[in-house]
C-alpha cells in the first residue's frame, strides 16, 4: 500500500523568502508519480507539480520546485519569493505506475497549511 | 478551455436522504475520479470511470455510487445519507492518453448532512 506523510501542520513563511514543503512516501512500485496541489480556502484543488520517478532532474514550473530525493523517498515542494496569495494547504499526492492498469487514484498526505506574513 | 466543473456548490440533506452530484471534465479529458474530502484531512478516493465503467474503487461503501455519460461527465449518487458523509465531494478529471496523468480538479461541492 502506498503512504504519503506530511509532518508539517502548518508553516509560516515572510513575504518574498522561500520556504521548503515536506513531505516523504512510501511504496514498494518501482516508477510511480508525485504531485503537489494547493487548495485554498475556497477549497479547489489547483495543480501545481508534477514528478515522476524515473525523471532524473528536479521538476519546476515557475516558483514551484521539487526536491527529488529517491533513495530517501523524499519529494519536498520549494516555494521561492513566496507571495501573500501563496497562502494555503499543500498536499502531496502519489499515484502508482500507469502500466499498473486500472490503478490510477491518488494517494494524498494530510496537508500543510502554509501562512504567508506580510 | 474550461476547466472542471461541479454542481451543485453546495448541498443541505437531511440523515436517510440520497444525494446527485455532478461532474463535467476539462475539455479533452476521458477519465473521471471523485474523491470525498473531509473537514482537516485529505481527498480519499471513492472511485474512478473511463469508457463509462467503474474501473477502480477506495474503501467506501455500496451506498455511494457512480455513472458515467458518453460525453464523458459524471455523476456520484450517495443513498441513505448519514452524518459521517458531510464532507467536500472532489471530482478530477484525466486523460488516459497523456504520460503524467495528471489528474485536475473541479471546485468541490460541499455536501452538509443533518
Amino acid at each position: 500500500a502506498q503512504k504519503i506523510t506530511q509532518t508539517q501542520p502548518g508553516m509560516f513563511v515572510q513575504e518574498k523568502e522561500a520556504v521548503t514543503l515536506d513531505c516523504t512516501y512510501d511504496t514498494s512500485d518501482q516508477s510511480y508519480g508525485l504531485f503537489w496541489y494547493k487548495q485554498p480556502s475556497s477549497g479547489e484543488m489547483i495543480f501545481l507539480i508534477y514528478q515522476g520517478s524515473y525523471d532524473e532532474q528536479n521538476a519546476t514550473e515557475g516558483r514551484y520546485s521539487l526536491n527529488f530525493q529517491k533513495a530517501r523517498k523524499s519529494a519536498n515542494l520549494v516555494i521561492s519569493a513566496s507571495q501573500l496569495g501563496d497562502s494555503a494547504m499543500y498536499f502531496c499526492a502519489m499515484r502508482r505506475p500507469i502500466s499498473s492498469g486500472s490503478a490510477r487514484q491518488l494517494t494524498f498526505g494530510s496537508g500543510t497549511q502554509l501562512t504567508v506574513l506580510p | 478551455d474550461a476547466g472542471v466543473t461541479q454542481s451543485p456548490t453546495h448541498l443541505i440533506k437531511t440523515r436517510g436522504q440520497q444525494v446527485t452530484l455532478r461532474c463535467s471534465p476539462k475539455s479533452g479529458h476521458d477519465t473521471v475520479s471523485w474523491y470525498q474530502q473531509a473537514l482537516g484531512q485529505g481527498p480519499q478516493f471513492i472511485f474512478q470511470y473511463y469508457e463509462e465503467e467503474e474501473r477502480q474503487r477506495g474503501n467506501f461503501p455500496d451506498r455511494f455510487s457512480g455513472h458515467q455519460f458518453p460525453n464523458y461527465s459524471s455523476e456520484l449518487n450517495v443513498n441513505a445519507l448519514w452524518l459521517g458523509d458531510s464532507a467536500l465531494y472532489l471530482c478530477a478529471s484525466s486523460s488516459r492518453d497523456y504520460d503524467t496523468d495528471t489528474q485536475y480538479f473541479g471546485p468541490g461541492t460541499r455536501l452538509t448532512v443533518l
